[in-house]
């Protein structure tokens, strides 16, 4: 079945970038688009932005536009996402989601998530 | 941006219903989903396109959405129900979530 399986823990100093992947498996990458939704330590889910695995069109929260860079790699049916000048707010697990853009789009496979730690 | 309001926790007793409501400017225009999230776990898709139910979840789990205001109906709620809810919708292009809701099970 399908599963979304993303890479490990990493830890960071404020200031590094981090580029976290999600290796897609089980169905057509390309038939479906990659959300990236976030949750920080005690905090809601918070939605990060959106590529197609189709096309490469991206979708970018509004709060992290310039901060952030989706990417896809159609061959190993990979996404990735890059999150730049990080800080110690930005410390929260980050999943990716497969799923649509748009009014009726929604997220019905998610990865398991990936631990990113900002400190100093 | 665009705003979606949950109440922070229900609590209701084991095989009662339990309502989480999901609140928003013209929201029953809109498209809502509900996600499922226990704690060291994934999000679960539990309702989308506002009443559907993907494949293997409960039929006890319904969603409604009208006004400004979406609902998540949980009946005859048991143990397993017990985590923490989240709305979500879509507008001018971006998605959002609403705050979450702990669902107790007394």
């Amino acid at each position: 079945q399908a599963q979304l399986v993303q890479s490990g823990a990493e830890v960071k100093k404020p200031g590094d970038s981090v580029k976290v992947s999600c290796k897609a498996s089980g169905y057509t990458f390309t038939s479906n688009g990659i959300s990236w939704v976030r949750q920080a330590p005690g905090q809601g889910l918070e939605w990060m932005g959106w590529i197609s695995a189709y096309n490469g069109n991206t979708i970018y929260a509004q709060r992290l536009q310039g901060r952030v860079t989706m990417t896809t790699d159609t061959s190993t049916s990979t996404a990735y996402m890059e999150l730049r000048s990080l800080r110690s707010d930005d410390t929260a697990v980050y999943f990716c989601a497969r799923g649509g853009s748009g009014s009726a789009a929604y997220m019905d496979v998610w990865g398991k998530g990936t631990t990113v730690t900002v400190s100093s | 941006s665009y705003e979606l309001s949950q109440p922070p926790s229900v609590s209701v007793s084991p095989g009662q219903t339990a309502s989480i409501t999901c609140s928003g400017d013209e929201l029953g225009d809109k498209y809502v989903s509900w996600y499922q999230h226990k704690p060291g776990q994934s999000p679960v898709v539990v309702i989308y396109q506002n009443t559907k139910r993907p494949s293997g979840i409960p039929e006890r789990l319904s969603g409604s959405n009208s006004g400004n205001t979406a609902t998540l109906t949980v009946s005859g709620t048991q143990a397993l129900d017990e985590a923490e809810y989240y709305c979500q919708a879509w507008d001018s292009g971006s998605a959002f979530f609403g705050g979450g809701t702990k669902l107790t099970v007394l």
